[in-house]
């Protein structure tokens, strides 16, 4: 157990609809980071968040958004989704100013678009 | 240009053989990290080993050891005594000092490990 929660674990919805992932960093780290992993690909870095501010944005679409709250709680919004949505996100947390500060992953939250 | 290659989209290996995953990263920063996840067929990222670019010795943790080269730019990892559970996904990563928001992520190394 890497100590960051991600919910659901499993999620299925419509093309057009609208989701929020949720996920808790383990207790201590400032940062979270978005990954999307789509059916046997690699990890594509969406967005990162420090204590509460966005630090970096990767590949993410602009039909997507995510904060971090006071409690350092980071969502990730997913809007007008489309089939191609469909994959497995994962949320990251680690220590923020250190070369060594590893990412600790979350089970991640397969997402399913019919 | 790609930050981190792995260049071996799928491996084969003997249970009980000791196999090499390679992995060639590209900075021009002195201090990085470099880092090795696992994902099994169930889907979790497993942090596995870290090495740091001022490491004077190559990781180790447990059966899993790191063989870095720095002048080649390569952190190819070693999982000797390989198992059957060993079987998955293996990643590579880099983090920069210069921009440590990010971490690069290779497009990671299919491994089997036949009985």
């Amino acid at each position: 157990d890497s100590g960051v929660t991600q919910t659901p674990k499993h999620l299925i919805t419509a093309t057009g609809q609208r989701v929020t992932l949720r996920c808790s960093p383990r207790s201590g780290d400032l940062s979270v980071y978005w990954y999307q992993q789509s059916l046997d690909q690699g990890l594509q870095f969406l967005i990162h968040y420090y204590n509460g501010e966005e630090r970096a944005k990767g590949n993410i679409l602009e039909r997507f958004s995510a904060q971090q709250f006071p409690d350092l709680h980071s969502e990730l919004n997913l809007s007008s989704l489309e089939l191609g949505d469909s994959a497995l996100y994962f949320c990251a947390s680690s220590v923020h100013r250190q070369t060594k500060g590893t990412q600790y992953f979350g089970p991640g939250t397969r997402l399913l678009v019919l | 240009a790609q930050k981190i290659t792995q260049t071996q989209p799928g491996m084969f290996v003997q249970e009980k053989e000791a196999v090499t995953l390679d992995c060639t990263y590209d900075t021009s920063d002195p201090s990085y990290g470099l880092f090795w996840y696992k994902q099994p067929s169930s889907g979790e990222m497993i942090f596995l080993i870290y090495q740091g670019s001022y490491d004077q010795q190559n990781a180790t943790e447990g059966r899993y050891s790191l063989n870095f080269q720095k002048a080649r730019k390569s952190a190819n990892l070693v999982i000797s005594a390989s198992q059957l559970g060993d079987s998955a996904m293996y990643f590579c990563a880099m983090r920069e000092e210069e921009d440590f928001n990010k971490f690069y992520f290779g497009s990671g190394t299919k491994l089997n490990v036949k009985p």
